[in-house]
């Protein structure tokens, strides 16, 4: 079975503080993928990154960066100097490798409120 | 930029009631999906449908759902017979071809519709 485990609910901090989110996954897959999409106020969902489990260099892109431990099961997100514009609910999934990566799993998502 | 619409955005229904949820995918696209998203709680597959026909599904996708391509642009998810727990926020998603080449294909989604039954 898949998990994807988002501890923090919810969290705040002012602009230009920068903040890591957490996602800690479960698979039984040896070939995998996990993403981070986010669902700002206006509702859809939004794809911010595509990891594979064979390719465990961390990345930068902008103010995102993303951290992935297979050691530990673990793919963090991070927003270096938040913008009010960042504030919206971040999901870490892992698709299901059997039927061809069909099946996401989503985790509960956090909530990041950026206070201006 | 392409997008994934969906139509209605809120629809409110008495329990009992059909229910047609639509969506057009992005054009080139040859997957299509339906997500869930119970209010406060997380998104969750219902299924996905290729070359017209379902190719995976949810223990949640059970005979009150249905889904199908009528005239090769929309897609379209019905529910017979609504009940309370259906009310939730349906997410529309189509990807390009959907890991047949080994990769787990990057989703796009729409606005969502969201559904009430009293």
């Amino acid at each position: 079975a898949q998990k994807v485990t988002q501890a923090q609910t919810e969290i705040s901090v002012v602009e230009k503080e920068d903040v890591t989110l957490d996602c800690v996954y479960e698979t039984r897959d040896t070939t995998y993928y996990l993403f981070w999409y986010k669902q700002p106020p206006s509702g859809e969902l939004v794809f911010l990154i595509r990891r594979n489990s064979f390719d465990e260099q961390n990345e930068i892109s902008g103010r995102y960066s993303w951290n992935f431990q297979k050691s530990t099961s673990s793919f963090n997100f991070t927003i270096t100097a938040s913008q009010v514009v960042d504030s919206a609910v971040y999901f870490c999934a892992l698709p299901m490798n059997s039927g061809g990566y069909q099946k996401v799993t989503f985790g509960t998502g956090t909530k990041l409120q950026v206070i201006p | 930029e392409p997008e994934v619409t969906q139509t209605p955005s809120h629809q409110v229904t008495q329990m009992g009631q059909e229910v047609i949820l639509r969506c057009v995918p992005i054009s080139n696209h040859l997957y299509f999906y339906w997500y869930r998203q119970i209010l406060g709680q997380k998104v969750e597959f219902l299924v996905s449908f290729y070359n017209n026909e379902i190719s995976e599904k949810s223990e949640i996708f059970d005979d009150q759902f249905s889904v199908e391509r009528p005239d090769g642009s929309n897609f379209t998810l019905k529910i017979r017979s609504t009940k309370l727990e259906d009310s939730a926020m349906y997410f529309c998603a189509s990807s390009e071809v959907g890991g047949r080449f080994g990769q787990a294909n990057v989703l796009t989604f729409g606005a969502g519709s969201r559904l009430t039954v009293l």
